[in-house]
């Protein structure tokens, strides 16, 4: 258990609907960030937060979007999706968002658009 | 910019034989390295990484990986295979203010 928790674990919807995929990471880690496996694109870093900011964007599509409240927990927001964003979506956290911190993986959270 | 490169995105090996899943990197800044495994619907766990205090590094479950700057290359070795080594393995770059990029796994199959 890597102490970081998703929620929820799976999730089913339909193209053009809108979902919130939640993340909380380990405790004092202020860094979080989204990654998308999927078996075209492999695995793709999305975004990072570290203490309520944006750090970095990576490959995110402009219908996905993700904050990071004052608790730290961080929600991915997939919206007018379809069927190719149909993917494991993982979330990380490190103490510091520093590059050779070791970043702790949840679970996932595995969408399917239909 | 980062890429990543494994070779094979399957590996067989018979149980107790050598484990070597090969990795190179591409990296315009000095890179930190890292290898992760994921069991079938988990998460992916830190296996090893590579920050420049040592080439060769050692990492859980008898994995270690060498760094080799001439070669760009950070292979994962284990000298004698188990079954429950099973699984996918994904190396991976961070050489900037990005997130992890990954490369595309291999999936190591152990033969009893």
């Amino acid at each position: 258990d890597s102490g970081v928790t998703q929620t929820p674990k799976h999730l089913i919807t339909a193209t053009g609907q809108r979902v919130t995929l939640r993340c909380s990471p380990r405790s004092g880690d202020l860094s979080v960030y989204w990654y998308q496996q999927s078996l075209d694109q492999g695995l793709q870093f999305l975004i990072q937060y570290y203490n309520g900011e944006e750090r970095a964007k990576g490959n995110i599509l402009e219908r996905f979007s993700a904050q990071q409240f004052p608790d730290l927990h961080s929600e991915l927001n997939l919206s007018s999706l379809e069927l190719g964003d149909s993917a494991l979506y993982f979330c990380a956290s490190s103490v510091g968002g520093v590059q050779q911190e070791t970043q702790y993986f949840g679970p996932g959270t595995r969408l399917l658009v239909l | 910019a980062q890429s990543v490169t494994q070779l094979g995105s399957h590996v067989s090996v018979s149980e107790g034989a050598l484990v070597l899943l090969r990795c190179n990197y591409s990296s315009s800044v000095p890179p930190y390295l890292f290898w992760y495994v994921q069991y079938p619907n988990q998460g992916l766990q830190l296996l090893l990484k590579y920050t420049s205090a040592a080439t060769l590094v050692k990492g859980i479950n008898g994995f270690e990986a060498e760094f080799k700057k001439s070669e760009t290359s950070f292979h994962l070795t284990k000298p004698s295979a188990h079954m429950s080594d099973a699984a996918e393995y994904f190396c991976a770059v961070r050489g900037g203010a990005d997130g992890l990029t990954f490369g595309k796994g291999t999936h190591l199959i152990i033969q009893p």
